[in-house]
């Protein structure tokens, strides 16, 4: 079946610090990705998506590509903020009757001042 | 645009117990998914309701069941409650359609003891 695998947490960084946080998938097709974020004691925010290959999604600073040759969608920021201090889950969406949101495990991540 | 809400927002119940939790969709979509999230995992799909009908499911036992109703809120019920059904409970609206990004409502947090 389709599956998420995010890189292990937690990730602590220094303000201003560059930020990758690794996602591949298997999947059959070419489903969306999505990258969501997840406050303390809150639901799930959409951060970005992309659709197809080669896509770029960005929001907030934030970047993925959509890289169908290493069935990867790497999560990037360029100067992290304390206030991105959060867990980020990475997604696929299957569409076999449903659409399903398939998610990896998670990655906390710490920024400190 | 009202966005997804749910409620409550915390529940305890005991072990053998019922409960339902509800999720009003955002404006204009007529879509509802419900995920559950264990601590510390990412979520975990398990059921989608689309026009009222129940479109796909998880790996969840029948005591999971749901409803949507003609204005597209929905409900989820639990039935014979078991110490692991603790979790965050998360409902998504989307609209109906192909790789439609699923929006969130902050979630019911479910203890059962």
């Amino acid at each position: 079946g389709n599956s998420v695998t995010q890189m292990e947490g937690p990730v602590t960084l220094s303000e201003e610090a560059f930020l990758t946080i690794n996602c591949t998938y298997t999947a059959t097709g070419y489903p969306s990705l999505f990258w969501y974020v997840q406050y303390p004691g809150e639901g799930l925010q959409l951060l970005l998506k992309a659709t197809k290959a080669d896509d770029k999604g960005s929001n907030k600073g934030f970047e993925a590509t959509y890289r169908k040759e290493t069935t990867s969608f790497h999560l990037e920021k360029g100067s992290v903020q304390v206030s991105d201090s959060a867990v980020y889950f990475c997604a696929l969406m299957e569409n076999q009757g449903a659409q399903k949101l398939v998610f990896g495990q998670g990655t906390r991540l710490t920024i400190n001042p | 645009e009202t966005g997804v809400t749910q409620s409550p927002t915390h529940l305890i119940k005991t072990r053998g117990q019922q409960v339902t939790l509800r999720c009003s969709s955002q404006s204009g979509h007529n879509t509802v998914s419900w995920y559950q999230q264990a601590l510390g995992q990412g979520p975990q799909f398990i059921f989608q309701y689309y026009r009222e009908e129940e479109n796909g499911r998880g790996n969840f036992p029948p005591r999971f069941s749901g409803l949507q109703f003609p204005n597209y809120s929905s409900e989820l019920n639990v039935n014979a409650l078991e110490l692991d059904d603790s979790a965050l409970y998360l409902c998504a609206s989307s609209l109906g359609g192909s790789q439609e990004t699923q929006y969130f409502g902050p979630g019911t947090r479910l203890l059962v003891l």
